[in-house]
């Protein structure tokens, strides 16, 4: 089974301010990856995923995410953050047709 | 397009108490799953339905926990007793099966079990 390690349980970072989310994975011949955010009391919603092709992934509101696979990481980005960007993000891994597994989640707070 | 709809959004019950979820997946879709997300945890899948069929239950706790899909449609997530350390969020997600290995999967809003 795969197993996916979200370093930063909690991330303060300043409106306008870069951030980086990280996460690693560990080793498989071939894994599909994703970034889902959740904001309070809702279900997750997916911010992006790699497949397969270019390792730089963008997403929805300004995210991307790069795909390393000599370092088993898949960390989330963003240039400029946002107030409205205050939530959970969650990084997960699958298999090619198996489930999907869920790191512990990062707390993202975006401070005015 | 309707997400996927989970109901009720919060309960509270006693120990030892039976429990309900129910969730009704995005029209078409034919993969549902039920997570469970501790507090501070991500999700943990407890149940894979491809129609009615039920191809990955190996998480689920037989012991107490039950789930149907009788119809291929809607589900049904059971608890009985319920014990303190079920208090968590129960998710439901569901995907339509595609010729790609990969089928996204879209959440609905859960529902936020307390055990008292």
């Amino acid at each position: 089974a795969q197993s996916v390690t979200q370093l930063d349980s909690q991330v303060p970072v300043f409106e306008e301010a870069p951030v980086e989310l990280r996460c690693n994975y560990s080793s498989s011949v071939s894994v599909y990856l994703f970034w889902y955010v959740q904001y309070p009391n809702q279900g997750l919603q997916l911010l992006l995923k790699y497949l397969s092709g270019s390792t730089l992934v963008k997403g929805i509101n300004g995210f991307e995410a790069e795909f390393n696979k000599s370092q088993t990481s898949f960390h989330l980005r963003k240039p400029s953050v946002h107030i409205s960007d205050t939530a959970e993000y969650f990084c997960a891994v699958s298999e090619p047709g198996n489930q999907f597994y869920f790191g512990t989640g990062t707390s993202l707070t975006v401070i005015p | 397009e309707a997400g996927v709809v989970q109901s009720p959004r919060y309960k509270i019950i006693e120990k030892k108490q039976p429990v309900a979820f129910w969730c009704n997946p995005i029209s078409g879709h034919n993969t549902l799953y039920w997570y469970l997300q501790n507090l501070g945890q991500g999700p943990e899948l407890l149940i894979r339905y491809e129609n009615e069929e039920a191809v990955d239950d190996s998480q689920l706790p037989k012991d107490r926990f039950s789930a149907e899909r009788l119809k291929g449609v809607d589900s049904t997530l059971k608890i009985q007793p319920a014990e303190l350390g079920d208090s968590a969020v129960y998710l439901c997600a569901s995907s339509s099966r595609t010729a790609s290995s990969y089928n996204e999967q879209f959440f609905g809003p859960g529902t936020r079990l307390t055990v008292l």
